[in-house]
């Protein structure tokens, strides 16, 4: 099984509509982000979150919100789709504890579509 | 605010032959340094890492990258590529003050037979 979980892998939605992509992840990680890749783009943080108390806007956060339900658990929303916000969205964990250096466990990618 | 430069949109590189993807950066104090790779319709993988140290790191899949300090630069090498290599590489920083983690706009890699 993935450490790092996303879903639903592919959504196609229509504009104004509200969808959530849900990460979970097993790894133990208190540190979970959320990013999304464009082509020509690459990757653009959105949101963080350090712990269930601790979250952070990234660099594009306008027109998203998260919720970090449990340590495992950290949900992107989209309150109103619109088509600029297709994507496709990544979930990471990362544990920067003594003797690890933060680097990041993806996940397999969120591909969403919004017409 | 830290970035991540990587100049080139597409590399191509005969097998056999070795291969340079650049990354430049900005960050202030001390920088941690990564390289990932993406193979299609997969998340990004981690490859090597720079903390602190020896200017040369080594990674996976033969994989290794120079640390720069003075030309604020962290190029991902390998001294024979292989036909395998061809993917999407991302060089990225992360900023110890608010542990940002930010990535560069990718590169192309190809190995052509």
């Amino acid at each position: 099984d993935a450490d790092v979980t996303q879903t639903p892998r592919n959504r196609i939605t229509k504009t104004g509509k509200r969808i959530m992509l849900e990460c979970s992840q097993t790894k133990g990680h208190d540190r979970m982000y959320w990013y999304r890749q464009d082509p020509g783009l690459g990757l653009r943080l959105i949101y963080y979150s350090f712990d269930v108390k601790d979250i952070n806007k990234g660099e594009i956060s306008d027109g998203y919100s998260v919720s970090r339900q449990a340590q495992a658990k950290f949900s992107l929303s989209l309150e109103s789709a619109i088509p600029n916000q297709t994507a496709l969205y990544f979930c990471a964990t990362s544990d920067p504890g003594l003797g690890n250096t933060g680097e990041l466990f993806f996940g397999e990618g969120s591909r969403l579509t919004v017409l | 605010a830290q970035s991540v430069a990587q100049p080139e949109d597409q590399v191509n590189v005969a097998e056999g032959n070795p291969l340079t993807v650049k990354c430049t950066y900005s960050v202030s104090g001390n920088p941690y340094l990564f390289w990932y790779v993406q193979y299609p319709n997969r998340g990004l993988q981690f490859l090597l890492k720079y903390i602190t140290g020896d200017n040369l790191v080594k990674g996976s899949y033969g994989f290794e990258a120079e640390f720069n300090k003075s030309q604020t630069s962290f190029h991902l090498k390998k001294p024979s590529a292989l036909v395998s290599d061809s993917a999407l590489y991302f060089c990225a920083v992360r900023d110890i003050r608010d542990d940002k983690i930010i990535f560069g706009k990718g590169t192309r890699l190809h190995i052509l037979p």
